[in-house]
This record gives C-alpha cells, sequence and structure tokens, in this order.
C-alpha cells in the first residue's frame, strides 16, 4: 500500500470548517483512499472513503485531486467532539489480506 | 446490532502471568483484526482472522503472542509470560467481507493491559 503523509496537528474553531490536507504522491490506480479518526482511548471511526470522485456522507466530505496525488478531508462545521487524530489510508481493496496501515494521523484541536 | 465488544475493558497482570482478551466482532462479520497500541505511538496490525483461519498474522511477535478465531465463540488474543512492554491498548475490528461495501473495519473500545 501507498504511504502518506499528513501534518503533525492542526487547530480549528469551534463551529468553522475543518480541512485535513493528505498527500499520496505514489498513489496507484486501484488503490482508494480512506479516513479514519481515533478519538482519546477510543476504537478508530470510519469516516469515508474515496477513490477518484469527490464523496460527501453525513460525517465529512472527501476531496481528491484529479491527478490523485493529494486529497482533503473537510468536516463542516466542527465540534469540540471532533478533536481527534485523523487518519488517512490508501489500499488496495480485494487482495489476500484487508488490514488498514495506520500512520502517525493529524491531531486536530477544536477550540472553542 | 452491538457493535464490536471488547472485554474485558481494563486487565491487569502481573510480569508471567497469561493475559487473554475477548473480541466478538459484529452480527454477520466473519473477519477479526488485532491491532496493539503503545501509550503514546500509533496502532499497529497484529493479525487478521477469518472463521478458524489465520489470514495475516505478520505483525505478531515471533513468540508468547498467539490468537485465535475458533467456529463458536470470540476471538483470543492471548499472550504468554507477559512483561512489562506488553502494556498497551489492545483493539479489534471486525469485516462482514473484504470485497466492496463490506470491506470497512469497525473497531472496537479496546482493552487496555497493565502490566505490573
Amino acid at each position: 500500500d501507498a504511504k502518506t503523509t499528513q501534518p503533525t496537528s492542526m487547530d480549528c474553531a469551534e463551529g468553522r470548517a475543518a480541512n485535513l490536507p493528505c498527500n499520496h504522491s505514489t498513489i496507484s490506480g486501484n488503490e482508494y483512499v480512506y479516513w479514519y479518526r481515533q478519538i482519546h482511548s477510543q476504537g478508530p471511526q470510519y469516516i469515508i472513503h474515496g477513490l477518484k470522485n469527490n464523496e460527501t456522507n453525513e460525517m465529512a466530505s472527501l476531496i481528491i485531486t484529479e491527478d490523485r496525488k493529494s486529497s482533503t478531508l473537510i468536516l463542516p462545521h466542527a465540534t469540540l467532539r471532533d478533536t481527534a487524530v485523523y487518519y488517512c489510508i490508501v489500499r488496495v481493496l480485494g487482495g489476500a489480506t484487508n488490514k488498514l496501515i495506520f500512520g502517525t494521523g493529524t491531531l486536530l484541536a477544536v477550540q472553542p | 446490532n452491538a457493535g464490536v465488544m471488547q472485554n474485558p475493558r481494563h486487565l491487569v497482570r502481573r510480569r508471567g502471568q497469561e493475559a487473554r482478551l475477548r473480541c466478538s466482532p459484529m452480527k454477520g462479520h466473519s473477519h477479526v483484526y488485532w491491532y496493539r497500541q503503545l501509550p503514546e505511538e500509533g496502532l499497529k496490525f497484529m493479525v487478521y482472522l477469518q472463521k478458524e483461519n489465520i489470514i495475516d498474522e505478520s505483525g505478531m511477535p515471533k513468540e508468547r503472542f498467539s490468537a485465535e478465531f475458533p467456529k463458536e465463540g470470540p476471538s483470543i488474543l492471548r499472550i504468554q509470560q507477559v512483561v512489562r512492554g506488553d502494556s498497551a491498548a489492545y483493539f479489534c475490528a471486525s469485516s462482514p467481507g473484504t470485497a466492496p461495501p463490506n470491506e470497512k473495519l469497525f473497531f472496537g473500545s479496546g482493552t487496555q493491559l497493565s502490566v505490573l
């Protein structure tokens, strides 16, 4: 699986949009971009994923650049409960193993 | 539909004892994954099992650690002769399959193992 690069930490004001970038310049054509987050002392939580089109669900939006070398996770109205470590993961689906490989992620601190 | 259930939530062991961590996947999920998170570190993959079979154990330490997922009952992560360095949060995840849309992993709340 390709590697990703994320900023170590970011701050965001409560109620504002949080934009979390991820660089995956070596991504292959059949690799998806997944986002998970881990709130302190809890298990990781799935947020969203995509291949090449932008995606939106009830939690967030995922914007993938046309060349697929980077993406941005958008939390439209951040709340204090969104403070967590956010992981960007690229992976091939349907292979011999379905494991996720976590990097160091971005610690998002939502400020009141 | 209950989520992934892990127990115990906290486990205290003395050096040299055995630790057994249990994971009940979500209903209908036949794939189980174990991860370890050392203090102030990231999540590290340990092992992936599919009912009675170990599919990928590339992250498992070579000694003292074993995992099983029997036909009936929860998945068990077993650590023999625990040492202080085994103190960590152990997370279990499950998925219904591996191909879309069933590939997403759902995680439990973890077991915090403390070795005295």
